[in-house]
């Protein structure tokens, strides 16, 4: 079955250190992947997407991630934290190519804690 | 531009009460999505539609849970009757499903307690 792992449960970092979520899938077909961020209280929003192309991907607010294929991994990096960036963080993936829409399967989230 | 509309925000009940939600998507959005988060399950997709057809219920918990697209507009999820097990925060989502992979979009959520 599909899965997606994300190992860090809770990342707790002080302002302005440096910032790696690990996601990893277990798919080994075409893929589109997705970071979400809920900050507490709302709603999911996509911080970004990768679909095809360079393997990097620029994100809103500073985020980045890169696609590895060959370690079936989507890591969410910022080279500097924020208190606000305070928020849980979610990675998705959903099986590409074909015209047919395919289930997304979330990752568990990671909390990612930013002291002042 | 809206974006998903969901319905009420906060909802307490008691058990055995039925429970309905309801949800807009966005405009021209083709698939909806229904997801329950909780603490210890974290995110799970309930249903999901594709003009208005159920495509994959396989997420639904069991029959007390049903939902329903009347039309592009309108979806609602019922529970019926509920459980205290129930509680979580109950999102909505939609997205622009050309092919696949596209973003969804969610909306803010309807947070349940079942007393």
């Amino acid at each position: 079955a599909q899965s997606v792992s994300q190992h860090n449960h809770h990342v707790i970092l002080s302002e302005a250190a440096s910032l790696e979520l690990g996601c990893n899938y277990s798919y080994g077909g075409t893929v589109n992947l997705f970071w979400y961020v809920q900050y507490p209280g709302q709603h999911l929003q996509l911080l970004l997407k990768y679909f095809s192309g360079d393997p990097l991907v620029k994100g809103i607010k500073g985020f980045e991630a890169e696609f590895i294929k060959s370690k079936f991994s989507f890591n969410l990096r910022k080279p500097s934290v924020q208190w606000s960036d305070t928020a849980e963080y979610f990675c998705a993936v959903i099986r590409g190519g074909g015209s047919s829409a395919s289930k997304i399967i979330f990752g568990s989230g990671t909390r990612l804690s930013i002291r002042p | 531009d809206a974006g998903v509309i969901q319905s009420p925000r906060h909802e307490v009940t008691e058990m055995g009460q039925e429970v309905t939600l309801r949800c807009k998507p966005i405009s021209g959005h083709d698939y909806l999505f229904w997801y329950r988060q909780t603490m210890m399950r974290g995110l799970e997709l309930l249903i999901y539609f594709n003009n208005n057809v159920p495509i994959d219920d396989s997420g639904m918990p069991e029959d007390r849970f049903s939902a329903k697209m009347p039309n592009a507009s309108f979806s609602t999820l019922k529970i019926q009757p509920s459980e205290p097990r129930d509680s979580a925060v109950y999102f909505c989502a939609s997205s622009l499903g050309t092919g696949s992979g596209q973003p969804q979009h969610f909306g803010d959520g309807t947070r349940l307690s079942i007393l």
